[in-house]
């Protein structure tokens, strides 16, 4: 199975500034089948980024994507003040399709 | 509008069955893959299962393979995970969520959830 490490596990920032939170994996992901999910307190979770670097349907363009092979990065460039949540990203390359403990973005 | 109702959730005791059910609407449901995800309370989020779009392949987390079924019936627009052999740590709030493509794919929509609590 493949192990995802996500950091920083909490990132501190004030709205207008730029994020970037990492993804690691314990083997190669396959074809790039890395994504990106955005998480607020009691909803499902949103797709946020999928093929490592697509946007999905709806997503805003501060939102975006790299990486290949096992290092991974999804970068928000101005943060807004809904973009503060929880971050995970999930390898759906091989089975099974394993997440990331999640990166918690908050307010600083 | 893609809509995705979960339900059979509930209390259940520790060694026990239950099925979750979840019903799909707003897409072309035999075009997609599906698949369920579970969160603990409070905790990340865990792929459980998925299935693409005509029962050929399915996959399982390891911590369920062996105990939990997947499977889906197209005629009905219905996906199924039928979770045997119930343990304390199944227990989570368990969401469908429909593949962005036919197999391999990740998950574009997502259902509210139902929760699942096994205890005695």
């Amino acid at each position: 199975e493949t192990v995802l490490t996500q950091s920083p596990g909490t990132l501190s920032l004030s709205p207008g500034e730029r994020a970037t939170l990492s993804c690691r994996a314990s083997q190669s992901v396959s074809s790039s089948y890395l994504a990106w999910y955005q998480q607020k307190p009691g909803q499902a979770p949103r797709l946020l980024i999928y093929g490592a670097s697509s946007r999905a349907t709806g997503i805003p363009d501060r939102f975006s994507g790299s990486g290949s092979g096992t290092d991974f990065t999804l970068t928000i460039s101005r943060l807004e003040p809904e973009d503060f949540a929880v971050y995970f990203c999930q390898q759906y390359g091989s089975s099974p399709y394993t997440f990331g403990q999640g990166t918690k973005l908050d307010i600083k | 509008e893609v809509h995705l109702v979960e339900s059979g959730g509930g209390l259940v005791q520790p060694g026990r069955s239950l099925r979750l059910s979840c019903a799909a609407s707003g897409f072309t449901f035999d075009d997609y893959a599906m698949h369920w995800v579970r969160q603990a309370p409070g905790k990340g989020l865990e792929w459980v299962s998925g299935i693409n779009w005509n029962s050929g392949s399915m996959g399982y987390a390891d911590s369920v393979k062996g105990r939990f079924t997947i499977s889906r019936d197209n005629a009905k627009n219905s996906l199924y995970l039928q979770m045997n052999s119930l343990r304390a740590e199944d227990t989570a709030f368990y969401y469908c969520a429909k593949g962005r493509g036919y197999s391999t794919s990740p998950a574009d929509y997502w259902g509210q959830g139902t929760l699942v609590t096994v205890s005695s």
